[in-house]
């Protein structure tokens, strides 16, 4: 059982857009600890996708937005492309002294 | 170019100690914090915990009683030692650079550089 909370799996049609949710608690992400997402691609070590709740860093595409609002954070990918396909995570910091990851969504392009 | 790269080795037996190293290259050791981070087959990740630069750690509170992180700034490498195995450890374990990314003058740490993983399986 994960701390932070993602649904199992999303997915969507190329060029469609989809959100993944990260549901936290006040001893993490209602604590106004930040928020970074990280994509693994099949068979590939995870990236990081987002920082600090809604920052990309150099070279990830602005079709990747993140977002954070009470105890909970959303990552929301644009224009849907294949290669996009691949499990995305959200990790926080949580007051029990320990970095916190939700248990991974893995996003299916159609 | 790798940038980390975790050696060890791949099978360990239950109740023995399972050691990794990871070896960083582009950067001195002392310049950054590092942490470890593990996946079982099929699952989440998993904090281990950090290796600070200045050679101080923070660990799991869940895993803390088994873990011991070390410094080697002679090889430019730091070490992961998780003691008393079960399989419940088999997993693959990264090495992870924990860095401040800065952005309107506002720094937050990030698992921003991953090592490409080290499988390690826990069986007789």
């Amino acid at each position: 059982q994960s701390v932070l909370t993602q649904p199992p799996s999303v997915s969507g049609a190329p060029g469609q857009r989809v959100t993944i949710s990260c549901s936290g608690s006040s001893s993490n992400i209602g604590a106004g600890y930040d928020v970074h997402w990280y994509q693994q691609l099949p068979r590939t070590a995870p990236k990081l996708l987002i920082y600090g709740n809604s920052n990309r860093p150099s070279g990830v595409p602005d079709r990747f937005s993140g977002s954070k609002s009470g105890t909970s954070a959303s990552l929301a990918i644009t224009g849907l492309q294949a290669e996009d396909d691949g499990d995305y995570y959200c990790q926080s910091y949580d007051s029990s002294l320990s970095e916190v990851f939700g248990g991974g969504t893995k996003l299916t392009v159609l | 170019q790798v940038q980390l790269q975790e050696s060890g080795p791949g099978l360990v037996k239950p109740s023995e100690t399972l050691s990794l190293i990871c070896t960083v290259s582009t950067w001195s050791i002392r310049s950054y914090d590092w942490s470890w981070i593990r996946q079982p087959a099929g699952k989440g990740l998993e904090w281990i915990g950090r290796m600070y630069g200045s050679g101080s750690t923070n660990y799991n509170p869940s895993l803390k009683s088994r873990v011991t992180m070390s410094l080697d700034t002679s090889n430019n490498q730091f070490s992961l030692k998780l003691s008393s195995v079960t399989a419940a450890d088999t997993a693959v374990y990264y090495c992870a650079r924990d860095h401040g990314l800065c952005t309107n003058s506002i720094c937050y740490d990030a698992f921003d550089i991953w090592g490409q993983g080290e499988m390690v399986t826990v069986s007789s």
